[in-house]
């Protein structure tokens, strides 16, 4: 099994410019999420979905738009490039929907740089 | 917003020894997960403990959670320097949609 598969895993973009990120995971896991990393502030949650066709909003959404057609994919799309979107952007999934009670598995992230 | 906050930010400590790792947060949780990420690699499950439990073992972590204090521990005991990297604490609880909501970390540095 390859677990939870992120691409690309770096990519520079221009202030305006739309791109989205891949997230796949071959677990059968009916949630997953997005994440960004920013130094010193740890992660934080910005979009999930507890299944085909059901999403919601995380912490900090604004910017970003996510869709869950299928189970195994949840692409991340930013809308129009802002510098305050440059992070380290993590995919993690868990088997059921409630990822408290239960182990997230992460893709190892995409670094993205907005100049 | 962070609802956990690890303590110390940084810890340095020599092959062998043990290291010690503190999580504080605000409202009551229903689970408390460690979480280790090695460097410019994601996030690796460590443990998870049970807002009724206090105490967890697995190899050479032992986690402890005291819910009247709002604090967690994590001990590496007999530390390698594979050991080093940043260790984070996530919880959930009714006040954040029991979402699991991830600290700041500790970036721990195991010297050989």
């Amino acid at each position: 099994n390859a677990g939870v598969t992120q691409t690309p895993k770096f990519q520079v973009l221009k202030t305006g410019q739309s791109m989205t990120l891949q997230c796949a995971q071959d677990m059968n896991h009916e949630y997953m999420s997005w994440y960004r990393q920013d130094p010193g502030m740890g992660l934080r949650l910005i979009h999930y979905s507890v299944g085909a066709g059901i999403t919601d909003q995380g912490e900090v959404p604004n910017g970003y738009n996510v869709s869950r057609s299928t189970t195994e994919d949840f692409p991340l799309r930013l809308l129009s490039a802002a510098p305050s979107q440059t992070s380290v952007y993590f995919c993690a999934s868990s088997f059921r929907g409630h990822p408290g009670s239960e182990k997230l598995f992460f893709g190892s992230g995409t670094q993205l740089s907005v100049l | 917003s962070q609802q956990g906050e690890e303590d110390p930010q940084a810890l340095s400590i020599q092959e062998g020894e043990n290291a010690t790792m503190n999580c504080s947060y605000k409202t009551s949780i229903n689970n408390l997960q460690w979480y280790r990420q090695n460097s410019g690699r994601g996030l690796v499950h460590l443990i998870l403990i049970r807002s009724n439990e206090r105490e967890k073992h697995s190899g050479r972590l032992r986690v402890t959670l005291d819910t009247s204090k709002k604090s967690s521990s994590l001990l590496i005991t007999a530390s390698r320097a594979a050991d080093t990297a940043s260790y984070f604490c996530a919880t959930d609880g009714r006040e954040y949609g029991n979402k699991l909501v991830f600290g700041a970390g500790t970036i721990l540095r195991v010297k050989s």
